[in-house]
């Protein structure tokens, strides 16, 4: 069955930097897209973007341009989201789902969630 | 940007109700639509995909609707597993999500 682990909480400071995991099985990895998902505490959903474990084809969001790298490691088949000058508002649970091709952004499978709190 | 906005934000509903849900494109998105379910500390379940396609495993009470701006979201007889968050994302471009509908007991 297809399966998402990511790596555990991360306490980090503003300013800082956070790098977040995201480990696939039970697929074909480089067949697929990941997006990168996060939710503020008590919040809605927000797309942070999506990768092709094909190619490493990427797309960002505007306001996260500059700010955000996803990459991927097919010989590990896991994706990672990189997350540059924190600050407080980036405070939220980050998840990793399977998607598609470039274009089809939608999550079919996710995984557990990994905490990221922002906090000096 | 494309924003989109869904109603109710909350929803009030009994054991076996229909319940109908709205979500809204600030332009048109076609059929680039997706539906998900999300319950208090889990991530979000895919129910619905390209506006009206049913995902794997999910039971045929769900069912989705619309084209252009304007979408639904259909469960036919509310079951006590349904009492969750509901959330639109439209992936035309790039991707957004709807702010969410909390279907909760009456």
């Amino acid at each position: 069955q297809v399966q998402l682990v990511q790596s555990g909480p991360e306490l980090k400071k503003p300013g800082a930097s956070v790098k977040v995991s995201c480990k696939a099985s039970g697929y074909t990895f480089s067949n697929y897209g990941i997006s990168w998902v996060r939710q503020a505490p008590g919040q809605g959903l927000e797309w942070m973007g999506w990768i092709s474990a094909k190619n490493g084809n990427t797309k960002y969001p505007q306001r996260l341009q500059g700010r955000v790298t996803m990459t991927t490691d097919t010989s590990t088949s896991t994706a990672y989201m990189e997350l540059r000058s924190l600050r407080s508002d980036d405070t939220a649970v980050y998840y990793c789902a399977r998607s598609g091709g470039l274009g089809t952004y939608w999550g079919d499978s996710w995984g557990q969630g990994t905490l990221v709190t922002v906090s000096s | 940007d494309i924003q989109m906005t869904q109603s109710p934000s909350t929803l009030s509903a009994s054991v076996g109700d229909r319940v109908t849900l709205t979500c809204r494109a600030s332009e048109s998105i076609n059929t680039w639509l997706a539906w998900y379910q999300q319950k208090p500390g889990k991530a979000p379940k895919l129910l619905i995909y390209t506006a009206s396609n049913l995902e794997s495993g999910v039971p045929s009470r769900f069912s989705g609707s619309g084209s252009g701006t304007e979408f639904t979201l259909t469960i036919s007889s509310l079951q006590p597993d349904d009492f969750a968050t509901y959330y639109c994302q439209q992936y035309s471009t790039y991707a957004t999500f709807g702010p969410g509908t909390k279907v909760d007991i009456k």
